[in-house]
């Protein structure tokens, strides 16, 4: 079975531009969640969807958004890039919605903002 | 913040000997995980131990937790080269209601050959 997915790999934005990146999860699994992983620090989290819902907010400006499809897939959106943005973005993947069992990571996009 | 503190930083050790890392956490958690992560990519679950666990064992890994402490330490024993990476430790944050992982700003881990 396929792991979680993310496109693109890489990207690059210029300051003030909108991008928006996607996840599809791993099969089976309704919840998704998305972390930002700037250079050098663990992860931190941005949103939790789950059953099409979102279930959870970090600490980030209205700026971010997202959303889950009734296939479970999942868009994060960014608008107004700066130069803080550029980062890795990791999505997750899990059955359910509590945090009591493995996230499963995919490979990340890897966003750079000039 | 929630977010734990892996100790330390940075380890270097030769291929076989033991690796461990150490985290620390500051709210009352309902279970603490351990992630690995190469460079570059997405990470790797490994173990999973509950707030009611005081050791778990899972191949060359060994996790202990001390709730009474708020840390918990990760062992690789017999170390390989393959074994170089990041390693963070995630806790949730029980009460909170919160659903995400917080993570610990992680251990780098090199296996000299």
């Amino acid at each position: 079975d396929a792991g979680v997915t993310q496109s693109p790999t890489h990207l690059i934005k210029t300051r003030g531009q909108h991008v928006t990146l996607r996840c599809s999860p791993i099969s089976g699994h309704k919840s998704v969640s998305w972390y930002q992983q700037v250079l050098g620090q663990g992860p931190q989290f941005i949103f939790q969807y789950y059953e099409k819902e979102e279930r959870g907010r970090g600490n980030f400006p209205d700026r971010f958004s997202a959303r889950q499809f009734p296939n479970y897939s999942s868009e994060l959106n960014v608008n107004a890039l700066l130069l803080g943005d550029s980062a890795l973005y990791l999505c997750a993947s899990s059955p359910g919605q509590t945090n009591n069992q493995p996230q499963h990571f995919g490979d990340g996009t890897r966003l750079s903002i000039l | 913040s929630q977010q734990g503190e892996e100790d330390p930083q940075a380890l270097s050790i030769q291929e076989g000997e033991n690796a461990t890392m150490n985290c620390s956490y500051k709210t009352s958690i309902n279970n603490l995980q351990w992630y690995r992560q190469n460079s570059g990519r997405g990470l790797v679950h490994l173990i999973l131990i509950r707030s009611n666990e005081r050791e778990k064992h899972s191949g060359r890994l060994r996790v202990t937790l001390d709730t009474s402490k708020k840390s918990s330490s990760l062992l690789i024993t017999a170390s390989r080269a393959a074994d170089t990476a990041s390693y963070f430790c995630a806790t949730d944050a029980r009460g909170t209601g919160a659903n995400n992982l917080f993570f610990g700003t992680g251990t780098r881990l090199t296996v000299i050959p």
